[in-house]
């Protein structure tokens, strides 16, 4: 069955600085790798989507990259604000169409 | 206003009893789903619809039913049979094709 794997499950930085968030998956035939953001005690969000033909996806201060090859997809936030704090998920579209989720990166940003 | 919604926001399960949580959706979208989030792990897959009247298991369907009459419904029932059910419940929709899934904003579920 295929996996995917976020690290570290919890992150804090303080405001203003660049970070990036891991997202590793198994499956070698993913259509593509989506990003969302999940505010506390609430629904998910759609932040990015990179199909399995391209390396990065941009948005505002939100870049996300992936590299079938070593199964592994980045989000790149810059600029960190008390506003990004929440818990970010990435997911791989597998070959059946279904999603296949991460368990989440709680991020905390520090004022 | 288009969007999904999900109702109640909290929801309280006697031992024994079955309980139902809510999915409607005015996006005009083909395919609903569900998902369970419990804490340190992914979203898992109970049900899946992709058309009116046609519904298929996911990978914890167990102690879980769904019913699909209407295109923009997609009510989950947890049963009795479900021995853990205390999770955060998310509902989901894609038109036909689609590639990504938009959410409701989720419904927990508590055990007295």
């Amino acid at each position: 069955k295929q996996e995917v794997t976020q690290i570290p499950a919890a992150l804090s930085v303080p405001e203003g600085e660049n970070l990036v968030l891991n997202c590793s998956f198994t499956d070698s035939a993913i259509y593509n790798l989506q990003w969302f953001r999940q505010d506390p005690g609430k629904g998910l969000t759609s932040l990015l989507l990179i199909q399995s033909s391209q390396r990065e996806q941009t948005s505002g201060r939100l870049n996300a990259s992936l590299d079938k090859s070593s199964g592994r997809s980045t989000l790149y936030i810059a600029a960190s604000q008390p506003g990004d704090s929440a818990t970010y998920l990435c997911a791989e579209l597998d070959s059946n169409y279904q999603l296949i989720w991460g368990a989440g990166t709680k991020l905390i940003i520090k004022p | 206003d288009g969007g999904i919604t999900q109702s109640p926001k909290y929801l309280f399960r006697k031992e024994g009893q079955n309980v139902t949580l809510s999915c409607e959706q005015n996006l005009n979208h083909d395919a609903m789903y569900w998902y369970r989030q419990d804490p340190g792990q992914g979203l898992r897959l109970i049900y899946y619809s992709q058309i009116v009247n046609d519904f298929q298991k996911g990978d914890i369907a167990e102690g879980y039913s769904v019913s699909r009459e209407k295109k923009e419904s997609f009510p989950l029932t947890v049963t009795s049979a479900q021995k853990n059910p205390t999770a955060f419940y998310l509902c989901a929709s894609s038109p036909r094709g689609a590639e990504t899934q938009y959410f409701g904003p989720g419904t927990r579920l508590l055990v007295l």
